[in-house]
């Protein structure tokens, strides 16, 4: 199994409170990926990096930051979190060289609650 | 944007029986990839097809890619109660080199 670990693993907060997830690997892979996944919607990608401080937004990147100052750790932060940001995330690595086709690796998610 | 259909959403069947689930959509992948995932996990990559009308076996688990690069299918034999979990395709459509998902087929096998 690729080592990816995310923490925390469950999150209860209320809404207008800031929330950082995170996500540490020990693979070296140079991509990181950070996804949601609700009910009819599958998995959307929000922010992903593909390099120390090089990050790139997703689809669904409103009311989410991220950094990544080392290459093992990602950091998703909810600024001011919102009911609608009630979902699991995932954190997901790739190697980066070869994009086509490209494998994924995911890790085992944060359920987030925003009450 | 590019939409990934998959059909059925939910199937439930009988041990022993065999079982197709379809990824479709209007665009031409460039490639497409088939995952598994199980409750409180994440996805786990099960198979990539990047050549149109490519078959690739996976023991009872069989993927075909489009001639036309528009669909996929997986197909199950003798499906076994460790199939149950959520089936979900991902492609890469030309242009667009990030992945996009589908909302996943979930399948629960029935001993």
């Amino acid at each position: 199994d690729a080592g990816i670990t995310q923490s925390p693993r469950h999150k209860v907060t209320e809404t207008g409170t800031p929330v950082t997830l995170r996500c540490h690997q020990t693979e070296n892979h140079r991509y990181m990926y950070w996804y949601r996944q609700d009910p009819g919607h599958g998995l959307r990608l929000i922010h992903y990096s593909y390099g120390v401080k090089d990050t790139d937004k997703g689809e669904v990147s409103d009311g989410y930051s991220v950094s990544r100052s080392k290459t093992e750790d990602f950091l998703l932060t909810l600024e001011s979190a919102t009911s609608s940001q009630t979902s699991v995330y995932f954190c997901a690595i790739s190697e980066g060289f070869n994009r086509k086709g490209e494998k994924l690796f995911f890790g085992s998610g944060t359920q987030l609650s925003v009450l | 944007t590019q939409l990934l259909e998959q059909s059925p959403q939910f199937l439930s069947i009988q041990e022993g029986e065999n079982l197709t689930v379809y990824c479709n959509s209007s665009s031409v992948f460039s490639s497409l990839q088939w995952y598994r995932q199980e409750p409180g996990e994440g996805p786990v990559l099960l198979v990539t097809v990047v050549t149109g009308g490519e078959v690739k076996k996976l023991k009872r688990l069989t993927f075909q890619f489009g001639d036309a690069r528009k669909d996929s299918s997986l197909h199950i034999t003798a499906a076994q109660p460790g199939d149950t979990g959520l089936y979900l395709c991902a492609g890469e459509f030309f242009g667009n080199e990030k992945l996009t998902f589908g909302t996943g087929t979930r399948l629960t096998i029935i001993p």
